[in-house]
């Protein structure tokens, strides 16, 4: 069964404007992760978040984790053409002390396209 | 450095057939694993690996193999091909440790006539 649930499934946006992704999950969880897939590619990994963070940037992007609504998003900001791709909440849901082995959980994805 | 290569890239199977797809990692990484993706499905996890030698179900194994012979190498193997195989495998690498991001091949797609 799928851990994540993300929102929406398909966004549509001009160049310039900011994108948000959301996800919900319904375990507890080690981290939160992000990733990016081109057309035709394998996922690259974008950020990870950990449990006891709430708030994490890396460049244009900005995640957010609310472990009580048990819910993250996603945001890019000043979106280029280039950004145009689908994205996909991973969740480990290792529980504390344990190992994941790399075991990741995935939401079903949303399709971003940014127009220039 | 290469990461992650998958190969082949396309495979068009008959049912029935068996066949193998090969994953290779040159990062040394200690853990490794197989995916499907499927339309609406996001990405499933098939089989993985901590180890030379040690090999672990995931959320939909049946109708597949594996072993890990090496540290780099993790092939999976359909025993005897299904429509319902039809999709799209990942092979991903990481390292030891709690935190740390999942290295993807860039895929293999698999249908089954």
């Amino acid at each position: 069964s799928q851990q994540g649930e993300e929102d929406p499934q398909a966004l549509s946006i001009q160049e310039g404007e900011n994108a948000t992704m959301n996800c919900s999950y319904k375990t507890s969880i080690n981290n939160l992760q992000w990733y990016r897939q081109n057309s035709g590619r394998g996922l690259v990994h974008l950020i990870l978040i950990r449990s006891n963070e709430r708030e994490k940037h890396s460049g244009r992007l900005r995640v957010t984790l609310d472990t009580s609504k048990k819910s993250s998003s996603l945001l890019i900001t000043a979106s280029r053409a280039a950004d145009t791709a689908s994205y996909f909440c991973a969740t480990d849901a290792t529980l504390a002390g344990g190992t994941s082995y790399g075991k990741l959980t995935f939401g079903q994805g949303t399709i971003l396209t940014v127009h220039p | 450095n290469a990461g992650v290569t998958q190969t082949p890239k396309f495979q068009v199977l008959k049912t029935g057939q068996s066949m193998t797809l090969q994953c290779a990692q040159d990062m040394n990484h200690e853990y490794m694993s197989w995916y499907r993706q499927d339309p609406g499905m996001g990405l499933r996890l098939i089989h993985y690996s901590v180890g030379a030698g040690i090999t672990d179900q995931g959320e939909v194994p049946n109708g597949y193999n594996v072993s890990r012979s090496t540290t780099e190498d993790f092939p999976l193997r359909l025993l005897s091909a299904a429509p319902s195989q039809t999709s799209v495998y990942f092979c991903a690498s990481s390292r030891r440790g709690r935190y740390s991001p999942l290295h993807f091949g860039n895929g293999t797609r698999l249908t089954v006539t």
